[in-house]
């Protein structure tokens, strides 16, 4: 499967301010997805990024708040702007693989604690 | 609407017990149903999917689940538990045709092995 990895590992953020998440992939993929894994809570699909279009967010979520970035088809960016303590989450990406039934593999992880 | 559900939150078992950890489904037309574990301070790691054929599928780490379509469900066991078993586990559903790729996740369960 895909090696993912992302930055930064870990962040504590002040409110008002913005934090741009990485998310890199060791082969080239075409779709990609972000998801929010609030404290002690399942994971939400935040949002589908495909190389060279616009991101599709899911309900709850906009671009205004969650701005993707998807130069190429081995990496991809979130910002999560004017950040509140209800943004404190850890924010995963995940890409699909396989030919038949793609299965999603997820990177570690950004933990995020906004104060 | 698709759904899965993780009626526990919780499952407490012994070293070398066998474990079980449930998960129904509720999805229009046939389901691809996967299984994730999150160890702590971590990201989620594929265990195993149903797509179609065999209703046992076996995955990593011994572990193994059972689609039972009638009683629309897809536990997940291990004949063994370890202690190194104890994490958070994961129960995801995606539908057979959809024009989406988005995955469904149930809430999660914590599995803790006593040694």
């Amino acid at each position: 499967s895909a090696v993912i990895s992302q930055k930064p590992s870990r962040d504590i953020c002040q409110r008002g301010t913005s934090l741009t998440i990485q998310c890199q992939v060791d082969s080239q993929v075409t779709m990609m997805f972000w998801y929010r894994q609030q404290p002690g809570q399942s994971l939400t699909l935040i949002a589908t990024a495909n190389q060279g279009s616009e991101a599709t967010y899911e309900s709850g979520f906009v671009i205004d708040k969650f701005p993707i970035s998807r130069p190429n088809l081995t990496f991809s960016t979130l910002t999560v702007s004017n950040m509140s303590p209800e943004d404190s989450s850890i924010y995963l990406c995940s890409v699909e693989e396989g030919a038949v039934v793609e299965t999603q593999y997820f990177g570690p992880g950004t933990r995020l604690l906004v104060l | 609407a698709q759904s899965v559900a993780q009626p526990e939150d919780q499952v407490n078992v012994a070293e070398g017990n066998p474990l079980t950890v449930k998960c129904t489904y509720s999805v229009s037309g046939n389901p691809y149903l996967f299984w994730y574990v999150q160890y702590p301070n971590r990201g989620l790691q594929f265990l195993l999917k149903y797509i179609t054929g065999d209703n046992l599928v076996k995955g990593s780490y011994g572990f193994e689940a059972e689609f039972n379509k009638s009683q629309t469900s897809f536990h997940l066991k291990k004949p063994s538990a370890l202690v190194s078993d104890s994490a958070l586990y994961f129960c995801a559903v995606r539908a057979y045709g959809g024009a989406t790729n988005k995955l469904i996740f149930g809430t999660g369960t914590l599995l803790a092995v006593q040694p």
